[in-house]
């Protein structure tokens, strides 16, 4: 079965840091680009992150470039996102989407991340 | 800032057909912007529909469809029926990145 999986995330301070996890399985991970996404409280969908599949390429969200950082282990079948200098408006479920072609098809179920003193 | 554009609420009868509609501050969506679409119900993870401007996901309904309408991206849902209600959103791809659009409420009513 095709699964992804997000952990890591939790309660942090503003000016924290947390680091995601994505573990992948059913399907060749070093195959796909993959993505960031994330969802405040109530709000839409925004993309946050992406990179390719032997990490020579990675960009990001103007949002939270600077301070997050994506990177995968495709020996280990994930996908990383280094959150620093977190704020209160990074409060959100992230999520992580697995791209090719740009097609975007598989989401894991999310992780709740809370940056509240 | 590149933003998108969707309508923040359509309301639709059952059985009817609507269409939602994704619009780039940038000028035209065209085929090279890769317009992807998902569906979201409360509560849960979205779902991918649409890939590539047209292309369907194997479990993807057979009443939703999607093309390129004049210079926006739009998906089509023909034979509405009561769990199409949900909060749908496009993906648009600027060379590098992805932007989502702020997404349509939809209602069947």
């Amino acid at each position: 079965e095709v699964q992804l999986v997000e952990s890591g995330g939790g309660l942090v301070k503003p000016g924290g840091s947390l680091r995601l996890s994505c573990a992948a399985s059913g399907f060749t991970f070093s195959s796909y680009v993959m993505n960031w996404v994330r969802q405040a409280p109530g709000k839409g969908l925004e993309w946050v992150s992406i990179i390719n599949f032997d990490s020579t390429y990675m960009r990001y969200a103007d949002s939270v470039k600077g301070r997050f950082t994506i990177s995968r282990d495709n020996a280990k079948n994930s996908l990383y996102l280094q959150m620093d200098g977190l704020r209160a408006d990074d409060t959100a479920v992230y999520y992580c989407g697995r791209d090719k072609d740009w097609n975007i098809d598989i989401w894991g179920q999310g992780t709740l991340v809370t940056v509240s003193s | 800032q590149t933003v998108v554009t969707q309508e923040p609420s359509l309301t639709v009868s059952p059985g009817g057909t609507v269409t939602l509609t994704c619009t780039s501050s940038t000028g035209a969506v065209t085929g090279g912007f890769h317009p992807n679409w998902f569906q979201q119900k409360p509560g849960q993870t979205p779902r991918a529909l649409i890939y590539n401007t047209n292309n369907k996901h194997s479990w993807t309904p057979a009443r939703f469809s999607a093309s390129l309408l004049g210079d926006k991206a739009a998906l089509t849902l023909s034979g509405v029926q009561p769990e199409d209600e949900a909060d749908y959103y496009c993906l648009v791809y600027y060379g590098g990145h992805w932007v989502f659009g702020g997404g349509t409420k939809l209602t069947v009513l």
